[in-house]
Protein backbone atom coordinates (compact mmCIF):
# COMPACT_ATOMS: atom_id res chain seq x y z
CA UNK A 1 0.00 0.00 0.00
CA UNK A 2 0.98 3.85 -0.49
CA UNK A 3 2.10 5.63 2.74
CA UNK A 4 0.26 9.09 3.14
CA UNK A 5 2.78 10.90 5.39
CA UNK A 6 1.03 14.66 6.71
CA UNK A 7 2.53 16.94 8.59
CA UNK A 8 2.05 18.96 10.75
CA UNK A 9 -0.68 17.24 12.70
CA UNK A 10 -1.90 20.61 14.16
CA UNK A 11 -1.42 24.22 13.15
CA UNK A 12 -2.35 27.19 14.71
CA UNK A 13 -2.64 30.34 12.46
CA UNK A 14 -3.89 34.05 13.02
CA UNK A 15 -6.47 35.30 11.14
CA UNK A 16 -5.50 36.68 7.23
CA UNK A 17 -2.13 34.42 7.37
CA UNK A 18 -1.01 31.93 4.84
CA UNK A 19 -0.88 28.03 5.70
CA UNK A 20 0.86 25.45 4.50
CA UNK A 21 -0.03 21.52 4.64
CA UNK A 22 2.58 18.80 3.37
CA UNK A 23 2.16 15.07 2.24
CA UNK A 24 4.02 12.96 0.75
CA UNK A 25 3.93 9.71 -0.57
CA UNK A 26 5.77 6.52 -0.36
CA UNK A 27 6.14 6.36 -4.21
CA UNK A 28 5.50 8.41 -6.91
CA UNK A 29 1.98 8.87 -7.04
CA UNK A 30 1.53 10.92 -10.40
CA UNK A 31 -0.35 13.77 -9.24
CA UNK A 32 -2.97 11.30 -8.26
CA UNK A 33 -3.93 13.44 -5.24
CA UNK A 34 -6.38 15.25 -3.46
CA UNK A 35 -6.90 17.60 -0.31
CA UNK A 36 -10.27 17.62 1.49
CA UNK A 37 -11.74 19.57 4.42
CA UNK A 38 -13.54 18.34 7.07
CA UNK A 39 -15.32 20.87 9.44
CA UNK A 40 -16.47 19.44 12.99
CA UNK A 41 -19.41 16.79 12.93
CA UNK A 42 -19.44 16.96 8.91
CA UNK A 43 -18.62 14.92 5.74
CA UNK A 44 -15.27 15.77 4.31
CA UNK A 45 -15.53 17.62 1.30
CA UNK A 46 -13.11 17.78 -1.80
CA UNK A 47 -11.11 21.19 -1.82
CA UNK A 48 -8.47 19.96 -4.78
CA UNK A 49 -7.80 17.50 -7.10
CA UNK A 50 -5.28 16.03 -9.74
CA UNK A 51 -2.48 17.76 -7.32
CA UNK A 52 -3.57 21.34 -8.33
CA UNK A 53 -7.58 21.47 -10.12
CA UNK A 54 -9.99 23.39 -7.68
CA UNK A 55 -12.95 22.03 -7.12
CA UNK A 56 -16.44 23.84 -7.86
CA UNK A 57 -17.00 26.19 -5.48
CA UNK A 58 -13.78 26.24 -3.63
CA UNK A 59 -12.54 29.36 -2.62
CA UNK A 60 -9.50 30.70 -4.69
CA UNK A 61 -7.40 30.68 -1.50
CA UNK A 62 -6.92 27.49 -1.36
CA UNK A 63 -4.25 25.71 -3.88
CA UNK A 64 -2.47 22.70 -4.39
CA UNK A 65 1.04 21.75 -5.62
CA UNK A 66 3.78 19.58 -6.24
CA UNK A 67 4.80 16.23 -7.98
CA UNK A 68 6.03 13.10 -7.35
CA UNK A 69 6.14 12.37 -3.83
CA UNK A 70 5.79 15.88 -2.18
CA UNK A 71 2.70 17.58 -2.66
CA UNK A 72 1.01 20.69 -0.50
CA UNK A 73 -2.09 22.55 0.28
CA UNK A 74 -1.63 26.43 0.94
CA UNK A 75 -3.96 28.39 2.62
CA UNK A 76 -4.22 32.30 1.81
CA UNK A 77 -5.48 34.83 4.09
CA UNK A 78 -6.92 32.67 6.49
CA UNK A 79 -10.52 33.11 7.65
CA UNK A 80 -12.08 31.87 10.61
CA UNK A 81 -14.63 29.04 8.52
CA UNK A 82 -11.44 27.36 7.13
CA UNK A 83 -11.25 25.79 11.21
CA UNK A 84 -11.21 22.07 10.26
CA UNK A 85 -9.14 19.00 9.26
CA UNK A 86 -7.65 18.77 6.45
CA UNK A 87 -6.76 15.37 4.83
CA UNK A 88 -5.05 14.32 1.71
CA UNK A 89 -5.61 11.28 -0.07
CA UNK A 90 -4.10 9.33 -3.11
CA UNK A 91 -5.91 7.78 -5.47
CA UNK A 92 -3.09 6.91 -8.30
CA UNK A 93 -3.19 2.96 -6.84
CA UNK A 94 -5.55 0.51 -5.30
CA UNK A 95 -6.37 0.64 -2.34
CA UNK A 96 -6.82 4.10 -1.85
CA UNK A 97 -4.96 6.03 1.12
CA UNK A 98 -5.39 8.81 3.43
CA UNK A 99 -2.98 11.33 5.18
CA UNK A 100 -3.22 11.13 9.16
CA UNK A 101 -5.12 14.54 8.73
CA UNK A 102 -3.86 18.50 9.97
CA UNK A 103 -6.11 20.12 12.81
CA UNK A 104 -6.28 23.71 11.82
CA UNK A 105 -6.70 26.45 14.61
CA UNK A 106 -7.14 30.13 14.77
CA UNK A 107 -4.57 31.67 17.15
CA UNK B 1 -27.64 18.71 -7.62
CA UNK B 2 -25.89 16.08 -6.50
CA UNK B 3 -27.16 14.41 -3.31
CA UNK B 4 -25.77 11.76 -1.33
CA UNK B 5 -28.24 10.19 1.81
CA UNK B 6 -27.51 7.88 4.43
CA UNK B 7 -29.62 5.77 6.17
CA UNK B 8 -29.61 6.53 10.02
CA UNK B 9 -27.45 5.64 13.13
CA UNK B 10 -27.08 2.11 14.23
CA UNK B 11 -26.51 0.42 17.53
CA UNK B 12 -25.75 -3.43 16.79
CA UNK B 13 -24.04 -6.01 19.36
CA UNK B 14 -20.89 -7.67 18.87
CA UNK B 15 -21.03 -10.73 16.36
CA UNK B 16 -24.48 -9.25 14.73
CA UNK B 17 -24.08 -7.60 11.08
CA UNK B 18 -25.46 -4.11 10.05
CA UNK B 19 -26.93 -3.35 6.67
CA UNK B 20 -26.14 0.33 5.45
CA UNK B 21 -27.62 2.64 2.61
CA UNK B 22 -27.01 5.66 0.42
CA UNK B 23 -29.61 6.53 -1.91
CA UNK B 24 -28.08 8.81 -4.58
CA UNK B 25 -29.40 12.02 -6.81
CA UNK B 26 -29.01 14.59 -8.71
CA UNK B 27 -27.12 12.74 -10.90
CA UNK B 28 -27.19 9.34 -13.74
CA UNK B 29 -26.22 6.71 -10.71
CA UNK B 30 -24.36 4.46 -12.75
CA UNK B 31 -21.86 6.60 -14.19
CA UNK B 32 -20.02 6.73 -11.35
CA UNK B 33 -18.42 4.93 -8.51
CA UNK B 34 -19.91 4.50 -5.45
CA UNK B 35 -16.85 4.07 -2.53
CA UNK B 36 -17.12 3.87 0.98
CA UNK B 37 -14.76 5.30 3.48
CA UNK B 38 -14.41 4.87 7.49
CA UNK B 39 -13.46 6.83 10.13
CA UNK B 40 -12.98 5.84 13.62
CA UNK B 41 -13.49 7.99 16.38
CA UNK B 42 -11.18 11.18 16.28
CA UNK B 43 -8.77 9.63 13.68
CA UNK B 44 -8.09 9.57 10.07
CA UNK B 45 -10.29 8.08 7.03
CA UNK B 46 -9.84 4.41 5.51
CA UNK B 47 -11.32 2.76 2.33
CA UNK B 48 -12.69 0.59 2.38
CA UNK B 49 -14.26 -0.43 -1.40
CA UNK B 50 -16.11 0.33 -4.08
CA UNK B 51 -18.74 -0.39 -6.43
CA UNK B 52 -19.53 0.51 -10.17
CA UNK B 53 -23.53 0.68 -10.53
CA UNK B 54 -23.60 -0.48 -14.32
CA UNK B 55 -21.72 -3.47 -13.74
CA UNK B 56 -21.91 -4.42 -10.33
CA UNK B 57 -17.71 -5.00 -10.41
CA UNK B 58 -16.37 -4.22 -6.71
CA UNK B 59 -12.84 -3.22 -5.73
CA UNK B 60 -11.75 -3.55 -2.18
CA UNK B 61 -9.17 -2.58 0.05
CA UNK B 62 -7.72 -6.08 1.31
CA UNK B 63 -7.87 -5.36 4.92
CA UNK B 64 -11.72 -5.28 4.46
CA UNK B 65 -12.50 -8.47 2.56
CA UNK B 66 -14.60 -10.67 4.62
CA UNK B 67 -15.99 -7.70 6.40
CA UNK B 68 -18.35 -5.53 3.81
CA UNK B 69 -19.70 -6.81 1.36
CA UNK B 70 -21.38 -3.84 -1.15
CA UNK B 71 -24.45 -4.01 -3.20
CA UNK B 72 -26.52 -2.03 -5.92
CA UNK B 73 -30.28 -1.38 -6.68
CA UNK B 74 -30.30 0.32 -9.59
CA UNK B 75 -34.28 1.08 -10.00
CA UNK B 76 -33.60 3.02 -6.53
CA UNK B 77 -30.48 4.50 -7.11
CA UNK B 78 -29.22 3.37 -3.70
CA UNK B 79 -26.03 1.83 -2.81
CA UNK B 80 -25.38 -0.33 0.39
CA UNK B 81 -22.85 -1.81 2.66
CA UNK B 82 -23.07 -4.72 5.17
CA UNK B 83 -20.61 -5.25 7.53
CA UNK B 84 -20.21 -8.48 9.62
CA UNK B 85 -19.02 -10.07 12.64
CA UNK B 86 -19.00 -6.97 13.81
CA UNK B 87 -16.44 -5.75 16.79
CA UNK B 88 -15.21 -3.12 18.50
CA UNK B 89 -13.25 -2.32 16.45
CA UNK B 90 -16.03 -1.71 13.75
CA UNK B 91 -17.71 1.30 15.46
CA UNK B 92 -17.16 4.54 13.46
CA UNK B 93 -18.55 6.88 11.19
CA UNK B 94 -19.10 5.12 7.67
CA UNK B 95 -18.98 7.09 4.51
CA UNK B 96 -20.38 7.18 1.19
CA UNK B 97 -18.57 8.77 -1.39
CA UNK B 98 -19.26 9.66 -5.08
CA UNK B 99 -15.93 9.00 -7.78
CA UNK B 100 -15.78 9.00 -11.16
CA UNK B 101 -12.16 8.48 -13.37
CA UNK B 102 -9.47 9.37 -11.91
CA UNK B 103 -11.23 8.28 -8.12
CA UNK B 104 -11.28 11.01 -5.85
CA UNK B 105 -14.24 11.65 -3.56
CA UNK B 106 -16.30 14.72 -5.33
CA UNK B 107 -19.42 14.17 -3.54
CA UNK B 108 -20.20 12.18 0.40
CA UNK B 109 -22.81 11.41 2.64
CA UNK B 110 -23.64 12.48 5.88
CA UNK B 111 -22.12 9.40 7.23
CA UNK B 112 -23.67 6.71 9.41
CA UNK B 113 -22.32 6.32 12.85
CA UNK B 114 -22.43 2.35 14.13
CA UNK B 115 -21.81 1.48 17.49
CA UNK B 116 -21.14 -1.92 18.61
CA UNK B 117 -21.96 -2.58 22.01
CA UNK B 118 -23.48 -5.40 24.16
Amino acid sequence: DIQMTQSPASLSASLGETVTIECRASEDIYNGLAWYQQKPGKSPQLLIYNANSLHTGVPSRFSGSGSGTQYSLKINSLQSEDVASYFCQQYYDYPFTFGSGTKLEIK
Amino acid sequence: QVKLLQSGAALVKPGASVKMSCKASGYTFTDYWVSWVKQSHGKSLEWIGEIYPNSGATNFNEKFKGKATLTVDKSTSTAYMELSRLTSEDSAIYYCTRSGAPYYFDYWGQGVMVTVSS
